[in-house]
């Protein structure tokens, strides 16, 4: 089944405790991106990546860290986490990203809280 | 300075009625794309419709339309004979050029009344 996948789906930790969620997808998708969800603020870019070893900044960059050394996963880093990350986390993938429609496909989401 | 607006928090509407949610945009770049997603209860992203800055028709996907009116910046989407599983948030998003930055709106919680 074509899919991408996050893990973990839950996750509570405290300040400062270095984390990875984990996003995978099975469709040789060459774009992937991450977002978070705050109430009110709806969906915000935080890091996106063109294709392999391709990473950009998003909206709201800052406390996160990325890599895409193979082409199916694209980690999500919290270095130092802190409560204002406290958020629900998505990842998407997409064909590609170039002019024209290219519908991206979210995973089910990662709620994060950060005490 | 914010990209995509979505003027309504909430919307409420009776089941089999159409109901028109707002989205406006503002960009310089003469060629973008514009989603929508619905997100229900169960937290899933679901992609509705997309409509391209060059498309001359407006975008149809079943009960949905999106009314492009490229000189006022408005992508609103339209769902004719509502349901109750249309309740739901709904996310406006834009795409620039061949950028992968993506912008969303802040959404609007649309409710279906029986």
């Amino acid at each position: 089944e074509a899919q991408v996948t996050q893990n973990p789906r839950y996750l509570i930790t405290v300040t400062g405790k270095k984390l990875t969620v984990t996003c995978s997808q099975n469709m040789n998708h060459e774009y992937m991106s991450w977002y978070r969800q705050d109430p009110g603020l709806g969906l915000r870019q935080i890091y996106y990546s063109m294709n392999v070893e391709v990473t950009d900044k998003g909206d709201v960059p800052e406390g996160y860290k990325v890599s895409r050394k193979e082409k199916r996963n694209f980690p999500l880093i919290l270095e130092s986490p802190s409560p204002n990350q406290t958020s629900l986390y998505f990842c998407a993938s997409s064909p590609h990203m170039i002019q024209g429609f290219n519908e991206q496909y979210f995973g089910p989401g990662t709620r994060l809280t950060v005490t | 300075a914010q990209k995509i607006t979505q003027t309504q928090p909430g919307m409420f509407v009776q089941e089999k009625e159409a109901v028109t949610l707002d989205c406006t945009y503002d960009t310089s770049d003469p060629s973008y794309g514009l989603f929508w997603y619905k997100q229900p209860s169960s937290g899933e992203m679901i992609f509705l419709i997309y409509q391209g800055s060059y498309d001359q028709q407006n975008a149809t996907e079943g009960r949905y339309s999106l009314n492009f009116q490229k000189a006022r910046k408005s992508a609103n989407l339209v769902i004719s004979a509502s349901q109750l599983g249309d309740s739901a948030m709904y996310f406006c998003a834009m795409r620039e050029g061949i950028s992968g930055d993506m912008r969303f709106g802040a959404g609007t919680r649309l409710t279906v009344k029986p």
